[in-house]
């Protein structure tokens, strides 16, 4: 059984540019959730999405965004991109909306310049 | 606010001691509470839950102990291994208005001494 993927894995934007990262969550996994880790913050949850909808958002600006296609697959897009964004991003998926034990794919390194 | 914390950022083992990485939390009303593990340059690994309702719970070789009265959280890993060198976190999960929640600590880098 594949476990998620998450691509690409590597990417270097430039200030101002837009981004789209992309997570395929394990088959028969409904739920997919975003976090963004940088150095000495930990995980800090963006968004969560269930059955195409998002269902819960952390506290980013609304230049982070993201959805849910119809096989449970899941983009995120962050626009106009500041040094700051600069991360490893993360992606879960688990089953259901409990998230009793989610699986996380490898992240995105995202490098902006 | 609520806030999942960690005592110790990192914390050097000899391979075969007991290791104990500790957790502290604001949120009494979490439901459970989950470790993961982060080996470098990989996504992070779920090893155990508990639920706000147990006070103990053990996996292979780990154990997690909750202690509600001054919202302590611990992960114990018996007979280190080298294998067991990561970052490990621990997270918290609510349920806030019919949504799930999960906030995560800064983490805790556990190395393990051949």
């Amino acid at each position: 059984k594949a476990g998620v993927t998450q691509t690409p894995r590597y990417l270097i934007k430039t200030r101002g540019q837009q981004v789209t990262l992309s997570c395929s969550p394990i088959s028969g996994h409904r739920s997919v959730s975003w976090y963004q880790q940088t150095p000495g913050q930990g995980l800090q949850f963006l968004f969560e999405y269930f059955s195409e909808t998002q269902r819960n958002k952390g506290n980013f600006p609304g230049r982070f965004s993201g959805r849910q296609f119809s096989n449970s697959r899941s983009e995120m897009n962050v626009s106009t991109l500041e040094l700051g964004d600069s991360a490893l991003y993360l992606c879960a998926s688990s089953f259901d909306r409990s998230n009793t034990e989610a699986f996380f794919g490898q992240g995105t390194r995202l490098t902006v310049v | 606010g609520e806030s999942v914390g960690l005592h110790l950022p990192t914390l050097s083992v000899q391979e075969g001691d007991n290791s104990i990485i500790n957790c502290a939390y604001s949120n009494s009303a979490s439901d459970y509470f989950i470790w993961y593990k982060q080996e470098s340059g990989k996504g992070p690994q779920f090893i155990i839950d508990i639920r706000s309702n147990m006070d103990k719970r053990q996996g292979q070789r780990v154990t997690v102990l909750l202690n509600k009265t001054v919202k302590h959280l611990s992960l114990q890993i018996a007979a280190t291994q080298p294998g067991d060198s990561a970052v490990y976190f621990c997270a918290e999960n609510m349920n806030s208005g019919g949504y799930q929640k999960v906030t995560f600590g800064i983490g805790t880098k556990l190395q393990v001494i051949p």
